[in-house]
């Protein structure tokens, strides 16, 4: 079956736009989340959904970043007036549900880039 | 609150040596435990996972983990590494109602 899947794959911008990432994760799956991985560093926590509600939006770096969740399905996350410090690949994981031993299952995430 | 320590951030190795990446977490309730692998451009990779019951865990590509409750570790192992096997390998944790927490990965380099 399909793998979660994440759009654009590349997204090039100038510094002050807004931009849109969209996550469509694996059918089924209950639990949704954001990372993003600067270059050469780990994973930075963002966001996680159960269903179309956000239990822990602690990670999210300033209130210029935003995320939903519809339909218990595909999810946006939404920089406003991004700045170049934006600049990294975010990844979005899916999994069954949150915890309870259920591994997430990754995009190939979007490399942004602010110009 | 649980986290994950990996205690390398690189590891360099010949290519058919072995290779061992650490990882140690810290929590004191039942957890279960990942191996994730990200190879350049793409998203991670899971490895191998201990729920319970045996503490060797195998995995894909010839990797091996064992689950050492006394020491709170999670160590990945492979025997005979491959030029392939260059990647980010990142350890996790989660409990029974939590998400994945991530270690802060360690790169492996296989030297020809």
């Amino acid at each position: 079956g399909a793998g979660v899947s994440q759009s654009p794959s590349n997204k090039v911008t100038e510094k002050g736009k807004d931009v849109e990432l969209r996550c469509d994760p694996i059918s089924g799956h209950t639990a949704l989340y954001w990372y993003r991985q600067s270059l050469g560093q780990g994973l930075e926590f963002l966001i996680y959904f159960q269903g179309n509600s956000a239990p822990d939006k602690s990670g999210l770096p300033s209130d210029r970043f935003s995320a939903e969740r519809t339909g218990g399905s595909v999810s946006t996350l939404t920089i406003q007036r991004t700045q170049q410090e934006d600049s990294a690949v975010y990844l979005c994981a899916s999994s069954l549900a949150a915890g309870g031993g259920q591994p997430q299952h990754f995009g190939d995430g979007t490399r942004l880039s602010i110009l | 609150a649980q986290s994950v320590t990996q205690l390398d951030s690189q590891v360099p190795v010949f290519e058919e040596a072995p290779v061992e990446l650490r990882c140690n977490y810290s929590s004191s309730v039942s957890v279960y435990l990942f191996w994730y692998v990200q190879y350049p451009n793409q998203g991670l990779q899971l490895l191998l996972k201990y729920l319970s019951g045996s503490t060797l865990v195998k995995g894909i590509n010839g990797f091996e983990a064992e689950f050492n409750k006394s020491q709170t570790s999670f160590h990945l192992r492979k025997p005979s590494v491959h030029i392939s096997d260059t990647a980010e390998y990142f350890c996790a944790v989660s409990r029974r109602n939590t998400p994945l927490v991530f270690g802060k990965g360690t790169r492996l380099s296989v030297i020809a």
